[in-house]
Order: structure tokens, then C-alpha cells, then sequence
């Protein structure tokens, strides 16, 4: 059983640039959540898609942030005009149902020159 | 604001000895508390709590849940240099549609040779 697959595993972009995160859920989840983790920081909830639904998005920045899991496909978390500041980590976890364990994957760790 | 506080912040032990690892919480509305091994990549699904005083077993690792103090323990006991990891303590607020998992920052085990 193939676990949360994200990629690229490390991303650099220059200042400006856009950024692609993707993440492919666990086989037979549909609920898929994007969290962040700043340097000597927690994880932070970011957003929560289901199938082409955006579910909650309260810790998405409000702006150059968005995302998205279309029926077909993995699930994208773009940064458009990227900053030093959204130099981090970026993890995503899926589960099969609300309300069951969320699995994580191994991350995508953006650096921003 | 919902908070998750972990304590100790690091611990460093001997292979053998037994430790206890804190999680408090302060949510609106709590609905489930989670513990996840958090080595060089992805964080690791170890036991989600939803009732009080019920504990979780699993080898060497245990832990109970007091919703009356809202507080969590994490024990591992005989302890080996695989255990070395940051241990995270998160809480799914209820309602639980909004996907969030709220964390505390970490505790940080060595255990030594």
C-alpha cells in the first residue's frame, strides 16, 4: 500500500516565481489536507479538499495561495509571487472519511532564494 | 484561541528508561486528540484518543486521555535508540468538517546508547 506521495520532495524558486506542490492521497482516501511547518514552528493547518471541493480554507493566506484536488489527479497547492517568508515545509495527509486519522506525507521543502 | 502545549520540549534518556511525554489542550470544542512519531520525514499515526481514561496500547507505547483536566500522556517504556524522534500531540476541534488538526510543537527524545 502506497502511503501519501508528494513531489518533488525539494522545490528552490527564486524570489517571484510560482511554486507547485502536489500530493497524491493514500489508495481509497478522498480527504486531503495541506499543513505547513516553519522553521522552530508546529504544523499549521493550511486547507482541507475533498474531491473538487474546497472544504476549509481558514489557514490559507489570503492572497498568492491557493489549491486545489481535481476529480482526476493529484492534489496542487500553489504559491504564485513567492517570498523568503514561504520558505518552509509543507506536508500533506490524507484519510478516508472525516474524523479517522489523518496519514502524512514526507513533505515538500520549498526554499526561496 | 484553540492551543496545544507539549512538555517536555526535549528529553534526552538511556536505553531502558521509561518516559512520559505531556500534551495540554485548550479548544473551543474537542472532539479527538492525536499522537504522531515525527522522525526525518513524515509524521507517523500513533494512537488518536476520544474518550477519557481509556488507554491506548501499542508495544511499548501507551496513551490515556483526561478530558476533565485536558491533558494527554504519552508513555514509552524500556526505551531504544529508535524511539529518537519528535513526538507531536494534536486536537481535532469539533465541529470536525473543518479538517483542522491543531499541534503543539513537539517533543524532542534522544535516547542514548
Amino acid at each position: 500500500n502506497a502511503g501519501v506521495m508528494q513531489n518533488p520532495r525539494h522545490l528552490v524558486r527564486r524570489r517571484g516565481q510560482e511554486a507547485r506542490l502536489r500530493c497524491s492521497p493514500m489508495k481509497g482516501h478522498s480527504h486531503v489536507y495541506w499543513y505547513r511547518q516553519l522553521p522552530e514552528e508546529g504544523l499549521k493547518f493550511m486547507v482541507y479538499l475533498q474531491k473538487e471541493n474546497i472544504i476549509d480554507e481558514s489557514g490559507m493566506p489570503k492572497e498568492r495561495f491557493s489549491a486545489e484536488f481535481p476529480k482526476e489527479g493529484p492534489s496542487i497547492l500553489r504559491i504564485q509571487q513567492v517570498v523568503r517568508g514561504d520558505s518552509a515545509a509543507y506536508f500533506c495527509a490524507s484519510s478516508p472519511r472525516q474524523n479517522q486519522p489523518q496519514h502524512f506525507g514526507d513533505g515538500t521543502r520549498l526554499s526561496i532564494l | 484561541e484553540d492551543k496545544v502545549v507539549q512538555s517536555p520540549l526535549s528529553l534526552v534518556v538511556h536505553e531502558g528508561d521509561t518516559v512520559t511525554l505531556n500534551c495540554s489542550y485548550e479548544v473551543t470544542n474537542f472532539r479527538s486528540l492525536l499522537w504522531y512519531k515525527q522522525e526525518k520525514k513524515a509524521p507517523t499515526f500513533l494512537f488518536m484518543l476520544t474518550s477519557s481514561g481509556i488507554e491506548k496500547k501499542s508495544g511499548r507505547l501507551s496513551s490515556i486521555l483526561d478530558k476533565k483536566e485536558l491533558f494527554s500522556i504519552l508513555n514509552i517504556t524500556a526505551t531504544q535508540t529508535g524511539d529518537s524522534a519528535i513526538y507531536l500531540c494534536a486536537v481535532e476541534p469539533s465541529p470536525s468538517n473543518t479538517g483542522k488538526l491543531i499541534f503543539g510543537q513537539g517533543t524532542t527524545l534522544q535516547v542514548k546508547p
